[in-house]
């Protein structure tokens, strides 16, 4: 299975932009990279995906490399609100591929 | 509204006691799956289902079971055949098909053996 890896925490300012990295240099052409976000003792909540293109929606930005090998969510002005651990997952179309595999994700700290 | 339901919030049983826990959606998703979460750890997945009367085993599913009756339902019991059972149990589901689409999540139910 292809798998990420994060860093396991990290800190922005209010108002500040924060850049997420993942790495998943064993990434396959069919790997759709979704980001998904978790509040304490809630459940997740779908951030954004793409598939090669960067992609934009109301929460965040995706940046993708161009080789596939790593990825970027943006959060442009990180408010309190923000604080939560962010989930990077590779999702497959097919098989057990298909299923969501959480790692332990990157905790953000948001400071005012 | 439209969502997932998941009940009771909290939970709390004796060692040996099998306890099942309810997961409801009306989005009129197809597939719905259950996850398991420990302290500092991220989601690992119980069972999943893709369409009615049907499922399949995820990464760590004994000493667990489901039944897919209804698509709206799909409750999963913990037996006590289960070694460690306390832990935050996640319930989802997503429209199905081969597109990349989301899972919506329910609150979660956090279960405590005593």
């Amino acid at each position: 299975d292809a798998k990420t890896t994060q860093p396991n925490s990290m800190e922005s300012n209010e108002e500040e932009p924060v850049h997420l990295p993942c790495n998943h240099s064993t990434i396959s052409g069919t790997d759709y990279i979704h980001w998904y976000r978790q509040l304490p003792s809630q459940g997740p909540e779908y951030v954004i995906h793409g598939l090669t293109s960067n992609v934009n929606n109301r929460m965040a930005s995706l940046a993708i490399a161009e080789d596939r090998k790593s990825s970027t969510l943006i959060l442009h002005r990180a408010t309190l609100r923000d604080a939560a651990v962010y989930y990077c997952i590779l999702r497959g179309l097919s098989g057990s591929a298909r299923q969501l595999t959480f790692g332990s994700g990157t905790q953000l700290t948001v400071l005012p | 509204d439209g969502g997932i339901t998941q009940s009771p919030k909290y939970l709390f049983r004796k060692e040996g006691q099998n306890v099942t826990l309810s997961c409801e959606q009306n989005l009129n998703h197809d597939a719905m799956y259950w996850y398991r979460q420990d302290p500092g750890q991220g989601l690992r997945l119980i069972y999943y289902s893709q369409i009615v009367n049907d499922f399949q085993k995820g990464d760590i599913a004994e000493g667990y079971s489901v039944s897919r009756e209804k698509k709206e339902s799909f409750p999963l019991t913990v037996t006590s055949a289960q070694k460690n059972p306390t832990a935050f149990y996640l319930c989802a589901s997503r429209k199905g098909g081969q597109g990349a689409n989301e899972q919506f999540f329910g609150p979660g139910t956090r279960l405590t053996v005593l």
